[in-house]
C-alpha cells in the first residue's frame, strides 16, 4: 500500500515568509508525528497528533510553528516569519496509534531552505 | 529527559563482514523501547529493529540483531554479512512509554560505509 507522503519535496523561501508543509499519513493510522532534522543531526520531535488533536506539542521551538490535522488524516505544518535557522528537513511519520511498540513509518521529508 | 548517544560518527566494514554500531541511552523510566532506523541518501527513515525494555531476549530481524545490555544501558546494532546496500546513516532512537506521547528521541547517527 501507499506509504507516508510529503509535499513539497523541496521548498525554498525567503526569510520572513510563511510556509506550509503537508503530510499524508498511511491510511488508517491515527497517530502522526512531525520531526525536524538539521544537517548532521538525528531527527528532533516537534509535535504528535492522536486523531485530530495535538496530544503533545512540546517540541515546537516557538510560536512561529503551528500544525493542524483537522480531519484526523492529512496534517499541515505551518511556519510563520521564517528564519534562516528554520532550514532543515521536516519529516512526518505515522503509526497505527495502538500505543507503545508502534512502529513509526516515515515519509521522505520536505527539505526547507530559508534564504 | 531521555538521551541517546552514538559515539561513532563513521564506520567502515568490508562486504560480507559483520559490523557493530554502538548506542547508549539514558533514561530514568523503567518502561521504554529502543529502535534502530536506517537512512539512505534518499532521506527516508527505514525501521530496522525494536527492543522493549522488558524483553528478555535480544531482538533479531534477518541480518540485524540488537545486543541489549540493560545494566550498561546499551543497545548496539549488529549487522551480519554486510552488503553494499547497507551503506547509509544509522540512527538509534528511544521511546518512553506512558509519557502521553510516543515520540522518538534520536541519536546523532553513524554513517556506515561498506567497502567492496
Amino acid at each position: 500500500g501507499a506509504g507516508v507522503s510529503q509535499t513539497p519535496s523541496n521548498k525554498v523561501t525567503e526569510k520572513g515568509k510563511y510556509v506550509e508543509l503537508r503530510c499524508d499519513p498511511i491510511s488508517g493510522h491515527t497517530a502522526l508525528y512531525w520531526y525536524r532534522q538539521s544537517l548532521g543531526q538525528g531527527p528532533e520531535f516537534l509535535i504528535y497528533f492522536q486523531g485530530t488533536g495535538a496530544a503533545d506539542d512540546s517540541g515546537l521551538p516557538n510560536d512561529r510553528f503551528f500544525a493542524v490535522r483537522p480531519e484526523g488524516s492529512v496534517s499541515t505544518l505551518k511556519i510563520q516569519r521564517t528564519e534562516r535557522g528554520d532550514s532543515a528537513v521536516y519529516l512526518c511519520a505515522s503509526s497505527p496509534g495502538t500505543g507503545e511498540r508502534d512502529e513509526q513509518y516515515f515519509g521522505p521529508g520536505t527539505r526547507l531552505t530559508v534564504t | 529527559a531521555q538521551k541517546i548517544t552514538q559515539t561513532q560518527p563513521g564506520m567502515f566494514v568490508q562486504e560480507k563482514e559483520a559490523v557493530t554500531l554502538d548506542c547508549t541511552y539514558d533514561t530514568s523510566d523503567q518502561s521504554y523501547g529502543l529502535f534502530w532506523y536506517k537512512q539512505p541518501s534518499s532521506g527516508e527513515m527505514i525501521f530496522l529493529i525494536y527492543q522493549g525494555s522488558y524483553d528478555e531476549q535480544n531482538a533479531t530481524e534477518g541480518r540485524y540483531s540488537l545486543n541489549f545490555q540493560k545494566a550498561r544501558k546499551s543497545a548496539n546494532l549488529v549487522i551480519s554479512a554486510s552488503q553494499l546496500g547497507d551503506s547509509a546513516m544509522y540512527f538509534c532512537a528511544m521511546e518512553v512509554a506512558g509519557a502521553g506521547s510516543y515520540q522518538l528521541t534520536f541519536g546523532k547517527g553513524t554513517k556506515l560505509s561498506v567497502i567492496p
